[in-house]
């Protein structure tokens, strides 16, 4: 079965202590790995697409890289507005993004 | 400049009483996609029309309708609220296949709450 598997649940930094989230996953035809961040009470919003092993990707403060296996989002310095459950999602052959349940992140000043 | 658009923001119900949600795009894509998310859990797929065919999943319970009369508007239609179907509803779209179909869009979604 196709499943996203995101680590850690949660992740409270201190401001400027950068850290890793990780998102593995096991699926059968991958097309595009996707980042997106969500607020709390609103939509995700699009952050990154990654397509094959070895891609990365950046934005500001955070960086996307893909394996064969697994994708890591880099935080960089992270500040507080950088506080956001981060999702990750993979789009297989089906043509559906399953997603995984996400990393609340906490930056504290 | 918002791009999908999603009302009304919040709605409540109550137990067995049908309710609509409504979601409108400006960004002409023709994929739409309805999910339903709860605390703290990933967005789960209801069903989503490409153009006007509808996919449904193969879990979304009947209690869970769908309408998309034009490109810009999509409803989603819950026959009879039950606790159980309190959650965030999102909706998305998708640019034209090919090559941009997977990158989704969502809009800010709609808190749903049974009584």
């Amino acid at each position: 079965e196709d499943q996203v598997t995101q680590s850690p649940e949660a992740l409270r930094l201190q401001e400027g202590e950068s850290s890793s989230l990780n998102c593995s996953y096991t699926v059968s035809g991958l097309r595009g790995l996707f980042w997106y961040r969500q607020d709390p009470g609103k939509g995700p919003e699009f952050l990154f697409t990654l397509y094959s092993a070895g891609e990365e990707k950046e934005k500001e403060r955070l960086k996307a890289t893909l394996t064969k296996k697994e994708s890591f989002l880099h935080i960089t310095a992270p500040k507080p507005e950088d506080s956001a459950t981060y999702l990750c999602a993979v789009y297989e052959s089906t043509d559906k993004l399953i997603f995984g349940t996400g990393t609340r992140l906490q930056v504290f000043p | 400049d918002a791009m999908v658009i999603q009302n009304p923001r919040y709605q409540v119900t109550q137990f067995g009483k049908p309710v609509t949600l409504s979601c409108s795009q400006t960004l002409n894509h023709n994929v739409m996609y309805w999910y339903q998310q709860k605390s703290s859990q990933a967005p789960k797929l209801l069903f989503h029309y490409y153009d006007k065919d509808f996919n449904n999943e193969a879990d979304t319970p009947d209690n869970f309708q769908s309408r998309r009369p034009n490109t810009s508007f999509c409803f989603l239609d819950i026959r009879s609220p039950g606790l159980g179907d309190a959650a965030m509803y999102l909706c998305a779209t998708s640019p034209p296949f090919p090559g941009g179909q997977e990158t989704q869009y969502f809009g800010p979604g709609t808190r749903l709450l049974v009584l």
